[in-house]
């Protein structure tokens, strides 16, 4: 079975850090370009980062530059998503997800609260 | 890096069709071919149902289908079945970065 499955998230304060990570199985993660988008409580869902298929080349959302950095190991199949100098407006489900790729996969999220 | 813009809801009748913009600029919509559409039901993650402006991905209906013309793309839902009733998104490719929809509201009455 194909999944993507987010782990790592939880409650930090404002100012803290987090890493998120994303493994994928029942099938290969190298083969993909993949994005994390969030999703505030009751809000809509918004971009946050993306990285190629060997780790080369990644962007990122105005809103978390310079504060989060996306890195994968191929080797174990994951990508991650390292959050820094978190702050309220941060909270959110995260999704790792292949986006627009025609395979479409998304994972179940991971909930980030940032709070003191 | 502004989002693109959607109607904040859109409703219609179970068999009618229902069609909902998403207005970007020429820094997205506008100049990729990379536009996508997901769909959210209340408590669930999104599920892509259009990508490339108008490809469906296998197990889509093709009650789904999506277009583009300048700055403005459209998903338009054929057929409207009371499970259609969910959140759908747009997005986008702007180059270095994606963006997506504000986000509209499908009712099936």
């Amino acid at each position: 079975e194909v999944q993507l499955v987010e782990s790592g998230g939880g409650l930090v304060q404002p100012g803290g850090s987090l890493r998120l990570s994303c493994a994928a199985s029942g099938f290969t993660l190298s083969n993909y370009w993949i994005h994390w988008a969030r999703q505030a409580p009751g809000k809509g869902l918004a971009w946050v980062s993306r990285i190629n298929y060997g780790g080369t080349y990644v962007s990122y959302a105005d809103s978390v530059n310079g504060r989060f950095t996306i890195s994968r190991d191929n080797a174990k199949n994951t990508v991650f998503l390292q959050m820094s100098n978190l702050r309220a407006e941060d909270t959110a489900v995260y999704y790792c997800t292949t986006l627009d790729s025609f395979v479409g996969y998304w994972g179940q999220g991971a909930l980030v609260t940032v709070s003191s | 890096q502004s989002a693109l813009t959607q109607p904040r809801s859109v409703s219609g009748s179970p068999g009618q069709s229902v069609t909902i913009s998403c207005t970007g600029t020429n820094s997205d919509v506008g100049t990729y071919n990379y536009v996508s559409w997901y769909q959210q039901h209340p408590g669930k993650g999104p599920k892509l149902i259009i990508y490339d402006v108008s490809k469906r991905p296998s197990g889509v209906p093709d009650r789904f289908s999506g277009s583009k013309s300048g700055n403005t793309a459209s998903l338009t839902i054929s057929g409207l079945q009371a499970e259609d009733e969910a959140d759908y998104y747009c997005c986008s490719s702007a180059g270095n970065f994606y963006v997506f929809g504000t986000g509209t509201n499908v009712t099936v009455l």
